[in-house]
């Protein structure tokens, strides 16, 4: 089953509003990737951290990864519709495969 | 530069059934991963290809199997099929060694189980 715990499960939001979804682990990683996935699509890369401590943006996307290296969040300013997706978390040690959290469903209202 | 391509995007089986899903990875890269996702949930990874070569492999029993050409395009078999490998199978793929930052994802495949 899935070892990362992400949260809210959804979100409703208006346009314009900002957003934070987080992440949490029972393991330690050393990479923290955030994805968006669309329907009947494969998950798009948003962000990349790979150092605890860590914060990038990439737009109105800011994503950190946490000092313990057992967490990590995403925050969306200024939402817009184009945002309406799901958004999962990552991690990965080493060389290891990517795992996944369950998703954040945003919904946003014009 | 193409992406990730999948094949077919959708199909039916039947229990019992065996089924096999394509992967042509993106243009430079040489290692292949297969994730497993229900409806509702994130990926779960099945197993990764390098040098023909199954390199790693997730909670998955050996029904799963899967295969590496020279051309570094993938194969997943799936033996026995059972309703609850009813799922969308996404192939990733990366540079050898890549971090979670080099995968590509394709679109998937809609495997339904009746």
């Amino acid at each position: 089953g899935q070892q990362l715990n992400q949260s809210p499960q959804s979100m409703f939001i208006q346009e314009g509003e900002d957003v934070s979804m987080n992440c949490t682990s029972s393991s330690i990683f050393n990479t923290w990737l955030w994805y968006k996935q669309d329907p009947g699509e494969g998950p798009v890369l948003l962000i990349a951290l790979y150092k605890a401590g860590e914060l990038t943006s990439n737009g109105r996307l800011t994503a950190q990864f946490g000092i313990t290296r057992k967490d990590s969040f995403l925050n969306i300013s200024a939402s817009i519709p184009s945002d309406v997706g799901i958004y999962f978390c990552a991690g990965q040690e080493g060389g290891n495969d990517m795992r996944f959290g369950a998703g954040t469903r945003l919904t946003v209202k014009p | 530069d193409a992406g990730v391509t999948q094949s077919p995007t959708h199909l039916i089986k039947t229990r019992g059934q065996q089924v096999t899903l394509r992967c042509s990875p993106k243009s430079g890269h040489d290692t292949v991963s297969w994730y497993q996702q229900a409806l509702g949930q994130g990926p779960q990874f099945i197993f990764q290809y390098y040098e023909e070569e199954e390199r790693q492999r997730g909670n998955f029993p050996d029904r799963f199997s899967g295969h590496q050409f020279p051309n570094y395009s993938s194969e997943l078999n799936v033996n026995a099929l059972w309703l609850g490998d009813s799922a969308l199978y996404l192939c990733a793929s990366s540079y050898v060694g890549g971090r979670g930052y080099g995968y590509t994802f394709g679109s998937g495949t809609r495997l339904t189980v009746v």
